[in-house]
């Protein structure tokens, strides 16, 4: 079976670093995604590690670690509009299966 | 218009009607693919079409009924719905031999059923 999890959530402050982790167990590992989610939109894609180790794009850093089914996503300098669902998502076997976790709804405050 | 896109943005209707769902992608994509989203939960694969064939049903139930007429257009049919099915419904498309595989979603259409 599928299994990803991730807190439900967090509270920062603007200017802060947060960093969420998702942890994921699925038959067969293709890489993961990171999505944020705004109320009320869509999901918009932030990143996708398929190899161990950090991605960084702009204040946005995701980690991954294969060996441990772990992942980060590292947000810097947090600004109020950061403040959203953040989806943590396992590629598995074919290109189509993405698995999801809850999200982790992170609210930022001044 | 650009990426995909959802009607109607909120549907309600009682469990007896029928209504539908539908999705358009313009993005050249080859997969589309409709998700449940409900509060606290997971989103939820519910059907997967590959060059308009369906390669998945996540055991949706018969109340639900996908259509795919071409890679560009997705529909989801309903009809005697349940109360637990309210819920956020979430069009997405891909295309399947281009990695990252990244699945472009839409608005979503918020679905409550009376």
């Amino acid at each position: 079976g599928q299994n990803i999890d991730q807190p439900t959530e967090m509270t920062a402050t603007e200017g802060a670093i947060v960093q969420i982790n998702c942890t994921y167990q699925t038959s067969g590992f293709n890489g993961l995604f990171w999505y944020q989610q705004h109320a009320g939109e869509a999901p918009t894609f932030l990143s996708y590690n398929v190899l161990d180790g950090l991605e960084e794009k702009g204040r946005f850093s995701s980690f991954l670690s294969r060996s441990k089914g772990y992942s980060y996503l590292l947000l810097k300098e947090l600004q109020m509009k950061d403040s959203a669902s953040y989806l943590c998502a396992a590629h598995g076997t074919g290109a189509n299966n993405l698995f999801f976790g809850t999200g982790t709804r992170l609210t930022v405050i001044p | 218009e650009t990426g995909v896109t959802q009607t109607p943005r909120h549907l309600v209707m009682g469990m007896t009607n029928k209504k539908s769902l539908k999705c358009e992608q313009h993005l050249g994509h080859n997969a589309m693919y409709w998700y449940k989203q409900s509060a606290k939960k997971p989103l939820e694969l519910m059907f997967v079409y590959n060059f308009k064939e369906q390669t998945e049903n996540n055991s949706v139930p018969s109340r639900f009924s996908p259509e795919c007429p071409n890679s560009s257009h997705l529909f989801l049919h309903l009809h005697t719905l349940q109360p637990e099915d309210s819920a956020l419904y979430l069009c997405a498309s891909s295309q399947v031999q281009q990695s990252p595989y990244e699945q472009y979603f839409g608005p979503g259409t918020r679905l409550t059923v009376t």
